[in-house]
């Protein structure tokens, strides 16, 4: 069974500042998909970024990096420049190839002006 | 853009009431998912379909059901609904891959009463 582990249950950023949230995942696995998905608080859950296992090169898409660290089974996402708009629940989430979604606890995240 | 659309928002049921809650996706995606959110356990996987008529057990299915007529609805029924049910329920729908992302609907907060 594939475990998404999530350790900060809160995160704060100062507002144009860099903030990076943690994920682990554990599974026997070696292909599978990774994603961070954000929550606004009361709007609908987003797909924010993705990432294919078998590619080394981290996904970006604008201000949303990863660091994607398969021996390590860690998959992080740095987000730069934060905006009042970033504040969310952000969650990680594993596929498996039967298409399945195992997500992780989530982490709030608070962003100061 | 995908649409995923949850019939109610906010629900409000007593105990031992049958609920439905419904959900409805516009693009034609193979997969559909009944996930429940609880502060601190994350995203809870209850049932999923990989096509009309088919239905998987999730994680927690118990003292819940599915029905899936057609490939756009996808229903959720508590049988009997209890106080230990109330809850965020996320509907969700994905294309047949594993690397398709989910579209989420804007969930249902149910209270039992």
């Amino acid at each position: 069974a594939q475990t998404v582990t999530q350790s900060q249950p809160e995160m704060s950023v100062q507002e144009a500042e860099t903030v990076t949230l943690s994920c682990t995942y554990d599974t026997s696995e070696s292909d599978y998909y990774l994603f961070w998905y954000k929550q606004p608080p009361s709007r609908q859950m987003i797909l924010v970024i993705r990432q294919e296992a078998y590619k080394q090169q981290n996904a970006t898409e604008n201000r949303f990096s990863v660091n994607f660290q398969k021996a390590a089974k860690s998959f992080s996402l740095k987000i730069s420049d934060s905006q009042l708009g970033d504040a969310a629940m952000y969650f990680c989430a594993f596929n498996t190839n039967a298409g399945k979604s195992t997500f992780g606890d989530g982490t709030t995240l608070t962003v100061k002006p | 853009d995908v649409k995923v659309t949850q019939s109610s928002r906010y629900l409000v049921k007593r105990t031992g009431e049958k609920v439905f809650l419904e959900c409805v996706q516009d693009m034609d995606h193979e997969n559909m998912f009944w996930y429940r959110q609880d502060p601190g356990l994350g995203l809870r996987l209850i049932y999923f379909s990989y096509d009309v008529k088919m239905k998987e057990k999730g994680d927690i299915p118990e003292g819940y059901s599915v029905s899936r007529e057609k490939k756009e609805r996808f229903s959720l029924i508590l049988e009997s609904a209890s106080t230990n049910q109330t809850s965020m329920y996320l509907c969700a729908s994905t294309l047949g891959q594993s690397r398709s992302p989910l579209h989420f609907g804007n969930g249902t907060r149910l209270t039992v009463t």
